[in-house]
């Protein structure tokens, strides 16, 4: 199969840390990704990940990857208002990218 | 400004009426992708193109139809529209399969079919 799986929703305190998970199935994914999703916008690409990489940083941004368990996590460290979105995992499945279902990320001020 | 262009962004139509959703990239990229994206059911693939003329189905290609006449166009078209069809429909372009800069997505057109 190539069910990609997260959590639907997800609610923090403006300045906490926010995790967000996901599941993949293609243990042969090259790259992992996630976008995020504005309101009435289209889907952006936040950072990606190799899948010889166990973490990678981006400024505020953690990805960690177990390739045992199949298991793709994002985490926004210092949340803000503006990072109120939905957010997306996505892995390659031969000529396409997979999507999660979404979870929406609110943050409380 | 390296973007994918679609349009139109909002449209309604009636059931039956044929309808085409253009999309344009200026990236030079061989790949492009149209998706549908649903509440609680993230973005599902409709079709797919490798190159000119080079076309494929993903997971829910009923009742659409695409072409690759041109490298930088792939619009997607609904010979007769139903109301199941109404969803927000985005368009894609990558340089390969994926890759580090992943596919640039457009802005999206909400489609509602009455």
């Amino acid at each position: 199969g190539e069910d990609v799986e997260q959590s639907l929703f997800l609610s923090v305190r403006e300045g906490d840390s926010s995790v967000i998970n996901c599941t993949y199935t293609d243990s042969s994914s090259t790259y992992l990704y996630w976008y995020k999703q504005e309101p009435g916008a289209g889907l952006q690409l936040l950072t990606y990940i190799f899948s010889n990489m166990d973490m990678k940083q981006d400024q505020r941004l953690t990805v960690l990857l177990n390739k045992k368990d199949k298991h793709l996590s994002l985490r926004i460290a210092d949340t803000q208002t503006g990072d109120s979105a939905i957010y997306f995992c996505a892995e390659i499945h031969g000529n396409k990218l997979v999507f999660g279902a979404g979870t929406i990320l609110r943050v409380k001020s | 400004e390296a973007q994918v262009t679609q349009n139109p962004r909002y449209l309604i139509t009636v059931t039956g009426k044929k309808l085409t959703v253009t999309c344009s990239q200026n990236m030079n990229h061989e790949y492009m992708s149209w998706y549908r994206q649903d509440p609680g059911l993230g973005l599902r693939q409709i079709y797919y193109s490798m190159n000119v003329e080079v076309t494929d189905k993903g997971d829910v290609p009923e009742g659409y139809k695409v072409s690759r006449k041109e490298k930088r166009n792939f619009p997607l078209i609904l010979e007769s529209p139903s109301p199941n069809q109404t969803s927000l429909y985005f368009c894609a372009s990558s340089s390969l399969t994926g890759g580090v800069d992943g596919y640039t997505f457009g802005s999206g057109t909400r489609l509602t079919v009455v």
